[in-house]
């Protein structure tokens, strides 16, 4: 069964840092890409980075550029997403997703993980 | 970036009734545009990739159409397990960009 499983969120003062990870499990992950989207509350979905499957080629939406960094570990399974300098508006549920279009960009988000919430507040 | 813009951004329906969601790009995206089911609670799900092309196992009351800018979402016959939120996405540019989602309730 292809699973994904987010972990690393929680409660932290802004201008902080949190690092989640995504577990990934019955699929070739190394030749996967992925993405990472969120969604805040009572908002709609936002895509926030991709990251191909060899690391060559990655993304960032302009609201997190130079604060959030996207890699991954092919030997762990894993996907990372390093958050620095949160600030209130990143408050969210931080969804990993694979990327099932297999092209140079991202495409569409197949499957999701069940997500990780992440609370910016003093 | 490409803006996406959906309607209606909610409903409600009865079982049984077709139900339509439209979603418009900001400038053309061609047949780059997918459709999301999410529930409350759980994991966002794939249901159309590329306009009109059902992912494995979604039942056949879900369709998709449209090019360019324009694009519409159509479930045939409402069932009670499509309450949820929809979102129609695009990908012909970086980043890709949601809509603003449809939430879909029974009348």
């Amino acid at each position: 069964e292809v699973q994904l499983v987010e972990s690393g969120g929680g409660l932290v003062q802004p201008g902080g840092s949190l690092r989640l990870s995504c577990a990934a499990s019955g699929f070739t992950f190394s030749s996967s890409s992925m993405n990472w989207v969120r969604q805040a509350p009572g908002k709609g979905l936002e895509w926030v980075s991709y990251i191909s499957s060899s690391t060559s080629t990655i993304h960032y939406a302009d609201s997190v550029k130079g604060r959030f960094t996207i890699s991954r570990d092919n030997a762990k399974n894993s996907l990372y997403l390093q958050m620095n300098s949160l600030r209130d508006d990143d408050t969210a549920v931080y969804y990993c997703a694979r990327d099932d279009y297999y092209g140079p960009t991202p495409g569409w988000f197949d499957p999701w993980g069940q997500g990780t919430l992440v609370t910016v507040s003093s | 970036d490409i803006q996406m813009t959906q309607s209606p951004s909610s409903l409600s329906a009865s079982v049984g009734d077709r139900v339509t969601i439209t979603c418009q790009a900001s400038r053309g995206v061609r047949n780059y545009l997918n459709w999301y089911q999410h529930k409350p609670g759980k994991a966002p799900k794939l249901l159309i990739y590329d306009v009109s092309n059902l992912e494995t196992g979604v039942p056949s009351r879900f369709s998709g159409s449209g090019f360019g800018t324009d694009f519409t979402f159509t479930i045939s016959s409402l069932q009670p397990e499509d309450i949820a939120t929809y979102y129609c996405q695009q990908y012909d540019n970086v980043p890709p960009t949601f809509g603003g989602g449809t939430k879909v309730e029974i009348k």
